[in-house]
């Protein structure tokens, strides 16, 4: 079943601008990851946030989690082309066993 | 660099022919997943193993499919008969439970049965 509910499905933005995508999930999580899939390769980690933080960042990377609202959001600063990819949120439920559930991805495409 | 290996990378079948796809997880990781991503379906999680011990197959249709670990460097996954809605990309990930509950995937298995 789906956990992770993405939004938008597809975004596409200028090379320079902020591109922000969000994630809402129904249970308890004891974390939420975002991944990133380029076209014909695996999902690759980006940024994991424990559900007792409220903001992370990682390099153009930010991520806020709001557990009231069991929602996340990610954004990315200052786009590049090479940011074109599927955005997936993951979460690890609490007692889930280290299984994560992933939505069903987020499309975005930068243009140069 | 560690990294999660998968065979074969691709592989085209017949409908009724066994499919064999291998996975050797990044050493030292003790959790092994398979998923499978279809345009319609997304990732859905077939299999979970931790320590080698098999602890969630819910999502893996059990009649033709079936996923073992002989042990800590291989997982296989098998489809016996394969049928034409099989056609997907088969993931493996691995990870840890000591550290970050992060997953590590594989470049994939593209699968089309015909």
């Amino acid at each position: 079943s789906q956990q992770g509910e993405e939004d938008p499905q597809a975004l596409s933005i200028q090379e320079g601008e902020n591109a922000t995508m969000n994630c809402s999930y129904k249970t308890s999580i004891n974390n939420l990851q975002w991944y990133r899939q380029n076209s014909g390769r695996g999902l690759v980690h980006l940024i994991l946030i424990r559900s007792n933080e409220r903001e992370k960042h990682s390099g153009r990377l930010r991520v806020t989690l709001d557990t009231s609202k069991k929602s996340s959001s990610l954004l990315i600063t200052a786009s590049r082309a090479a940011d074109t990819a599927s955005y997936f949120c993951a979460t690890d439920e609490t007692g889930a066993n280290s299984k994560l559930t992933f939505g069903k991805g987020i499309t975005l495409s930068v243009r140069p | 660099d560690a990294r999660v290996t998968q065979t074969p990378r691709h592989k085209v079948t017949e409908m009724g022919q066994e499919v064999t796809m291998r996975c050797q997880p990044i050493l030292g990781h003790n959790t092994v997943f398979w998923y499978r991503q279809t345009m319609m379906q997304g990732l859905e999680l077939l299999a979970y193993f931790r320590n080698r011990a098999p602890l969630d197959d819910s999502g893996m249709p059990k009649d033709r499919f079936s996923a073992e670990m002989p042990d800590a460097t291989l997982a296989t996954l098998k489809i016996q008969p394969s049928e034409p809605r099989d056609s997907a990309v088969y993931f493996c990930a691995s990870g840890s439970t000591s550290g970050r509950q992060t997953q590590y995937f594989g470049p994939g298995t593209r699968l089309l049965v015909l």
